[in-house]
């Protein structure tokens, strides 16, 4: 699976759109974007994913550009609950090993 | 609720102990993932099953780590002669296709070697 870099850290408004950047530079034609987080103390949560289209779903919107090098995700209107480490996760959905790779993430403060 | 049960939440033993983790999957999910996640770090893979069957069992550390899902729902992570460096988060996940993508994870069991 593609290596991905994001940013260790992040604060965000509230209220405001956090915008959280990933880059996938290596990234193949099969291989999606996929997002979790990861409240403190609770286990990660699939947020969404996408393969080349951008994506929208209750929780958030993934924007994936067209040479799928990077993507954001963008949570609109940020609440203090979006609190919580983000991680970009790059996968083929064939792959003989089914199990997702998580890196370090990025930790989303989100101010008062 | 109907989501991925996990216990204990926490476990406190000493060195050289045996523990047992439990996981119950959401009903009617044929995946089930084990993950290890240490203080400040992503959580790390360590076995899937699909069904009865560990399919992956690669990221498992040594073998005094081990894990059983004998009739295809619950599922039992074992660790033998319990090491200071095994305290860590152990998070089990599931879902329903088996291709690894989609998620559901438990709140975590909290295993303190000491």
């Amino acid at each position: 699976d593609a290596k991905t870099t994001q940013p260790t850290s992040m604060d965000c408004a509230e209220g405001r759109a956090a915008n959280l950047p990933c880059n996938h530079s290596t990234i193949s034609g099969n291989e999606y974007v996929y997002w979790y987080r990861q409240i403190h103390s609770q286990g990660p949560q699939y947020i969404i994913h996408g393969l080349k289209n951008n994506e929208t779903n209750e929780m958030a919107s993934l924007i994936i550009t067209e040479d799928r090098k990077s993507s954001t995700l963008i949570l609109p209107h940020a609440t203090l609950r979006d609190t919580a480490v983000y991680y970009c996760i790059v996968r083929a959905r064939d792959t003989g090993r089914r199990a997702l790779t998580f890196g370090s993430g990025t930790r989303l403060q989100v101010q008062p | 609720g109907a989501g991925v049960s996990q216990t204990p939440s926490n476990k406190v033993t000493e060195k050289g102990k045996y523990v047992e983790l439990r996981c119950d999957p959401i009903s009617g999910h044929t995946a089930l993932y084990w993950y290890r996640q240490s203080l400040g770090q992503g959580p790390e893979f360590l076995i899937y099953f699909q069904g009865t069957g560990a399919a992956d069992d690669s990221g498992l550390p040594n073998d005094r780590f081990f894990a059983v899902r004998p009739e295809g729902s619950v599922s039992t992570l074992k660790i033998q002669r319990t090491e200071r460096g095994d305290s860590a988060v152990y998070l089990c996940a599931s879902n329903s296709r088996g291709d690894g993508g989609e998620l559901f994870f438990g709140e975590g069991s909290r295993l303190t070697v000491l």
